[in-house]
Formats: structure tokens, sequence, C-alpha cells
């Protein structure tokens, strides 16, 4: 079982809609959690941290389900500058290094 | 500010030749890292260094793969040997401390590896 699973996608969102999809990980000990934006041949760009509470920045919202041990990134109103890929990444402890999903492919389309 | 540098940006080699790929960190950035990301797969963890010392090398493929961070000059991950399951997106990334989450890192645009 991978560390980090996500669904490859890709998800076709109509411009306007909300689309949300998980990221699941395997080692219960992890402790801090991200979601990365992949543009098509581009570095990884940080989107958000996630944090126990939720958390939310403008369109996006992050959540963290510790219990079922799941991350969630929904995206409201989609622009189609939103289409890219987004990747789970998490650490499993203090100044460990990142591990990624394989990163679900998000089109928005007019 | 440069950011992280990464050249060459595109590469192609042929089965059997060497591959050298470098990044410069950001302006005080003593730590870098070096991640591989296969077509259509996302990043996965090389290794780890700090200048002259490697950290961590658990993701570094045990036979043709090496890295060095030396008290000079870039970071170089050398691929010797190479065959067509290394063609591949190499990214790398930079803080300035001992990575404590992902804010503090800041990737490189990456180089393509092509082997034909």
């Amino acid at each position: 079982r991978k560390e980090v699973e996500q669904d490859p996608g890709p998800f076709n969102v109509p411009e306007g809609a909300t689309v949300a999809f998980n990221c699941t990980y395997s080692n219960s000990a992890s402790q801090s959690f991200f979601w990365y934006r992949q543009d098509c041949r581009k570095e990884p760009k940080l989107l958000m941290s996630v944090y126990s509470s939720g958390n939310e920045d403008g369109r996006f919202t992050a959540q963290l389900n510790r219990a079922s041990q799941y991350i969630s990134l929904l995206i409201r109103d989609s622009k189609l500058s939103d289409s890219a890929t987004y990747l789970c990444v998490v650490i499993k402890a203090a100044g460990n290094k990142l591990t990624f999903g394989g990163g679900t492919r998000v089109l928005v389309k007019p | 500010n440069a950011g992280v540098m990464q050249n060459p940006r595109h590469l192609v080699r042929r089965r059997g030749q060497e591959a050298r790929l470098r990044c410069s960190p950001m302006k005080g950035h003593s730590h870098v890292y070096w991640y591989r990301q296969l077509p259509e797969e996302g990043l996965k963890f090389m290794v780890y260094l700090q200048k002259e010392n490697i950290i961590d090398e658990s993701g570094m493929p045990k036979e043709r793969f090496s890295a060095e961070f030396p008290k000079e000059g870039p970071s170089i991950l050398r691929i010797q040997q190479v065959v067509r399951g290394d063609s591949a997106a190499y990214f790398c990334a930079s803080s300035r401390y001992r990575e404590t989450g992902a804010n503090v890192l800041t990737f490189g645009a990456g180089s393509r590896l092509t082997v034909l």
C-alpha cells in the first residue's frame, strides 16, 4: 500500500462549479499535511497547509480527518486557471522528508 | 533573489551515457533535497544534503546514482550509465534550515532527462 494515495482523476469540472477530492495516508503518526499545486511541466508550489481544525484560503478549503486518515481539498467557484494537478504532501515527523501523493488532476472547462 | 536554479532544464542522453544535473540553492540556504518525478506520478524523495554531507539518501537507487553538495558550487546529481527508466523530471529544493515543513522548502523548475 502506498504511503499517500490520491485518485488520479481527471476531475472534469464546469467553470463555476465546486469540486472536492481526498487523499489518504497510511502512517497514523503523520504530523503535517499540505496541498501543493503543480502545473503541467512546472515545479510544485505550495497551495496551503492543512490544520487539524480545517482551514480556508479564499475559494479553497482543506480538512483533516485523523480518525480516518485522510485530508481533503475543496475548490469553490472553479476558475479555468484552477486546472492543474493537486499533490497531497505528508510529513511523518518534524524535520522528516516530504512524502508526495501521485496527484489528482483537475480540468476546469468553460 | 534568483530562487533555486537548476540546469540544464532539458537533457538528452543515450543509454549508457552519464547525466549530471546541477542545483544552486537559494541564497542563504544550506540544505538541498532532490526529488524525482516519473511521468504521471508524484514526486519521490531521493536524497537530502547539507554542505559537504549526505544526511539522508534513503531514496537513492543503490547503483549508478550519486549526489554531492560541495563546500563551493552547486549540488550535483550524477547518474551513470543511464537507462530508459531514468527518464524523468528531477526537482531540487532548498531550505535555510533542516526541513521542518513544506512552507520552508523552495523548489527549482526541474531538469528533464530523456534517455534515448
